[in-house]
């Protein structure tokens, strides 16, 4: 079981716009910032969101984070095939200390 | 550009050891705290390890504290990860990871890039 708690599916249609949020507690989300990864099928994972809410370059502006309290969410607006992959958040565990990952959202468009 | 090649895995037994590698370019390796993350066969992902740019902070999963030892060569500009007393349930793809920032602390940073990975797979 995973520290932080993300829904196991997400879908939408080409176009439509999807969330997928993050759940954590006051010794993680509560008290860090949020990064979000993306990984295609059969790929390494990639920088998606960092920061809770910033874009590296070459990320298109469909994708954006959020945070609030100790849940995160992030966006998918403009839904695209090629964003068929799953999403993992991220954030710092200051109890564990150390990085602790959502178990990932497979995300499907339909 | 900046590259991450990961090398070391392979087929091992449990109790075993391996030594992963990841060879770096592209980038002043040794201004750069670096991770290793891995990904069980269908799995989610789950950080292994930090190492702080000079080598002189360590940070490990509970999972592999005691077991496994990060460790990095400035000179050469390659990360390592010595894994000993291998388990089952060590079999996964592992990937090595650049923190994406240099001079801020490693829990505001973000992984970026990351390698293609190495699989380590353990079974008798």
């Amino acid at each position: 079981q995973s520290v932080l708690t993300q829904p196991p599916s997400a879908s939408g249609t080409p176009g439509q716009r999807v969330t997928i949020s993050c759940s954590g507690s006051s010794s993680t989300i509560g008290s860090n910032i949020v990064n979000w990864y993306q990984q295609l099928p059969g790929t390494a994972p990639k920088l998606l969101i960092y920061s809770n809410n910033q874009r590296p370059s070459g990320v298109p502006d469909r994708f954006s984070g959020s945070k609030s309290g100790t849940s995160a969410s992030l966006a998918i607006s403009g839904l695209q095939s090629e964003d068929e992959a799953d999403y993992y958040c991220a954030a710092w565990d200051d109890s564990l200390n150390g990085w602790v990952f959502g178990g990932g959202t497979k995300l499907t468009v339909l | 550009e900046v590259q991450l090649l990961e090398s070391g895995g392979g087929l091992e037994q449990p109790g075993g050891s391996l030594r992963l590698s990841c060879a770096t370019s592209g980038f002043t390796f040794s201004n750069y705290d670096m991770n290793w993350v891995r990904q069980a066969p269908g799995k989610g992902l789950e950080w292994v390890s930090v190492i702080s740019a000079s080598g002189g902070t360590t940070y490990y999963a509970d999972s592999v504290k005691g077991r496994f030892t990060i460790s990095r060569d400035n000179s050469k500009n390659t990360l390592y990860l010595q894994m000993n007393s291998l388990r089952v349930e060590d079999t996964a793809v592992y990937y090595c990871a650049k923190d994406q920032r240099t001079g801020i602390m490693t829990k505001n940073n973000c992984f970026d890039p990351w390698g293609q990975g190495t699989l380590v797979t353990v079974s008798s």
